[in-house]
């Protein structure tokens, strides 16, 4: 079972445009992760927010997380064709990362 | 620093023949993960080690699925026999011993195709 929901499935942007994503979950969590997924690749670790944080920044990314809504938004800001790529949330309960069905997203030129 | 290597990276096998894939974490990481993600879903947890023993296998299809990780270090997933349905990307990921999950570091996935 995914414990994690992303929305919307799939997102087409210009190059310049900010990217959001969102993320929804049922049961109370430690942490939050974010991962990416380049076609044909494995996934990488974007960023972590932890259950007592609720707005985290890494370059060009911003994550909030809303434990009381169970929901965590992920922000790309300024978007690049490079930043094409599936991108999944991750929730950490007790020692087990559960993976969303992930968002698709597009940057065209 | 070497990332975490798989092999095979593409594999077709038909149905009721069996398959192994191997796994070789990054140095110095004591837990282990094994994921399967089939096309256009989020990778789904088999079977977790912390050393050489098994922290999590309950979605682990154990009747055909099975996976060791011997001496603490490199791992095998097996399935045998193979059915149409284990088509799908099989993940290797470690990370350092944590009492709460933190990063984990994955590599490229065996692409499973099962005729």
């Amino acid at each position: 079972s995914q414990q994690g929901e992303e929305d919307p499935q799939a997102l087409s942007i210009q190059e310049g445009e900010n990217a959001t994503m969102n993320c929804s979950y049922k049961t109370s969590i430690n942490n939050l992760q974010w991962y990416r997924q380049n076609s044909g690749r494995g996934l990488v670790h974007l960023i972590l927010i932890r259950s007592n944080e609720r707005e985290k920044h890494s370059g060009r990314l911003r994550v909030t997380l809303d434990t009381s809504k169970k929901s965590s938004s992920l922000l790309i800001t300024a978007s690049r064709a490079a930043d094409t790529a599936s991108y999944f949330c991750a929730t950490d309960s007790w020692g087990k990362l559960q993976f969303g069905a992930g968002t698709q997203v597009v940057v065209t030129p | 620093e070497a990332g975490v290597a798989q092999s095979p990276r593409y594999k077709i096998i038909e149905k009721r023949q069996s398959v192994a894939f191997w796994c070789n974490p990054i140095s110095g990481h004591a837990t282990l993960y094994w994921y399967q993600q089939i096309l256009g879903q989020g990778p789904k947890l088999l079977i977790q080690f912390q050393n050489n023993g098994v922290v999590d296998d309950s979605q682990l299809p154990k009747d055909r699925f099975s996976a060791e990780r011997l001496k603490g270090v490199d791992s095998t997933l097996k399935i045998q026999p193979a059915k149409l349905e284990d088509s799908a990307v099989y993940l290797c990921a470690s990370s350092l011993p944590s009492s709460l999950t933190g990063e984990l570091f994955f590599g490229e996935g065996s692409r499973l195709t099962v005729l």
